[in-house]
């Protein structure tokens, strides 16, 4: 099975902290993916890796960076936590499919800002 | 990528089948319906996916109609851990533009 592992289930935080939030894949998969889900907004995407060293913006990416430096690790990094960053972090790996590809999800990161 | 919508929610007893329908009539003819669930407090789950044949995995089926306007996924025994919320969707782009757009969902809730 496809394993999906981020380092913390729950996240307290203060205002101005960086925070690192870690995803790690153990399939071998090319992409990952940083969504946050909020209750009414469903999942946005903030940032997408293809490779390694490799990123794309998406939907939301402001406050955010990303780093992947080896292809099973993509971290999600609020460079000054603020706290309409509160929410559920999601992260995601996948392997190309007929169509869109098959997305595997982490439990998720539940980050409140203080 | 084509819009769906799904009932808000839904009830089913333990042991019967749940029928959970979806709405695309503007999908086109390329774009491939997925059906994802999310356990509350967990991310979501991959659960079955298809073109224009019907598909059976070890979780669920998978019936498109022939028009493919409409689908179904069905849970043919449902269990108390299958209450969760439902996403139907559809697309055919992968990479950074296959993110995927969840709706609402349908709510199912498998009660005793």
């Amino acid at each position: 099975d496809v394993k999906v592992t981020q380092s913390s289930r729950y996240l307290v935080k203060r205002t101005g902290e960086k925070v690192f939030l870690e995803c790690v894949q153990d399939m071998d998969h090319e992409n990952m993916f940083w969504y946050r889900q909020d209750p009414g907004l469903g999942l946005r995407l903030i940032y997408f890796s293809y490779d390694v060293k490799m990123k794309e913006k998406g939907d939301i990416p402001e406050g955010y960076s990303v780093s992947r430096e080896k292809k099973e690790r993509f971290s999600l990094i609020l460079e000054s936590a603020s706290t309409n960053q509160t929410s559920m972090y999601l992260c995601a790996s996948s392997v190309p499919g007929q169509g869109l590809d098959i997305q595997y999800f982490g439990a998720g990161t539940r980050l409140s800002v203080l | 990528d084509a819009k769906t919508t799904q009932p808000t929610s839904m009830d089913c007893a333990e042991g019967r089948a749940a029928n959970l329908p979806c709405n695309h009539s503007t999908i086109s003819g390329n774009e491939y319906v997925y059906w994802y669930r999310q356990i509350h407090s967990q991310g979501p789950q991959y659960i079955i996916h298809g073109l224009k044949n019907n598909e059976t995995n070890e979780m669920a089926s998978l019936i498109i109609t022939e028009d493919r306007k409409s689908s179904t996924l069905i849970l043919p025994h449902a269990t108390l851990r299958d209450t969760a919320v439902y996403y139907c969707i559809v697309g055919n782009y992968g990479g950074s533009q296959g993110n995927l757009i969840f709706g609402k969902g349908t709510k199912l809730s498998v009660k005793p």
